[in-house]
């Protein structure tokens, strides 16, 4: 049964700097991974969708790699603004499963 | 602008009522899901349609009830069974394989009275 674990919970970091986002999973047998982002109260945004067969996604200040060898994923945001804050959830889907298995989630909040 | 609508934002249940959560998308989906959200958990799938008229149970499916009459709508009712419903819903939609990943709406507080 796939688990995907994001740690830290919560990431306070001042406005401006590079930060990393980590994600890992235990089955290697994915067929994509998609981070999003969560503002309080509100549905989740698609960020970026890694295939199984990438290793890497940008978008903007946003770029995520993926490991499938070692089950990790991370998302790098550079140049952190206020508007950052939020809570970022990854999510794996497995082949032959309809289903995606999502993280808890990191909150961060970037300080100005 | 494509997009999945979920209606109402905030939701009040009385003991041993039903309720129903809708969800309409018009990004001409297959699939689509409906996941509960609860304050330090991970979304827990509750149940998918792949396919109008066809669904399947997920993780936590039991006092939940959905149907798939259209391929644009895909409610969810809240039955008295289900015995702490008070959570977030989010309704998601994806084409067949999943492969441009799932898009998801935003949201329906549901809080029991």
């Amino acid at each position: 049964k796939q688990e995907v674990t994001q740690i830290p919970a919560a990431l306070s970091v001042p406005e401006g700097e590079n930060l990393v986002l980590n994600c890992s999973f235990t089955d290697s047998a994915i067929y994509n991974l998609q981070w999003f982002r969560q503002d309080p109260g509100k549905g989740l945004t698609s960020l970026l969708l890694i295939q199984s067969s990438q290793r890497e996604q940008t978008s903007g200040r946003l770029n995520a790699s993926l490991d499938k060898s070692s089950g990790r994923s991370t998302l790098y945001i550079a140049a952190s603004q206020p508007g950052d804050s939020a809570t970022y959830l990854c999510a794996v889907r497995d082949f032959g499963n309809e289903k995606l298995t999502f993280g808890t989630g990191t909150r961060l909040t970037i300080i100005p | 602008d494509g997009g999945i609508t979920q209606s109402p934002k905030y939701l009040f249940r009385k003991e041993g009522q039903n309720v129903t959560l809708s969800c309409e998308q018009n990004l001409n989906h297959d699939a689509m899901y409906w996941y509960r959200q609860d304050p330090g958990q991970g979304l827990r799938l509750i149940y998918y349609s792949q396919i109008v008229n066809d669904f399947q149970k997920g993780d936590i499916a039991e006092g939940y009830s959905v149907s798939r009459e259209k391929k644009e709508s895909f409610p969810l009712t809240v039955t008295s069974a289900q015995k702490n419903p008070t959570a977030f819903y989010l309704c998601a939609s994806s084409e067949e394989r999943g492969f441009y990943g799932y898009t998801f709406g935003s949201g329906t507080r549901l809080t029991v009275v």
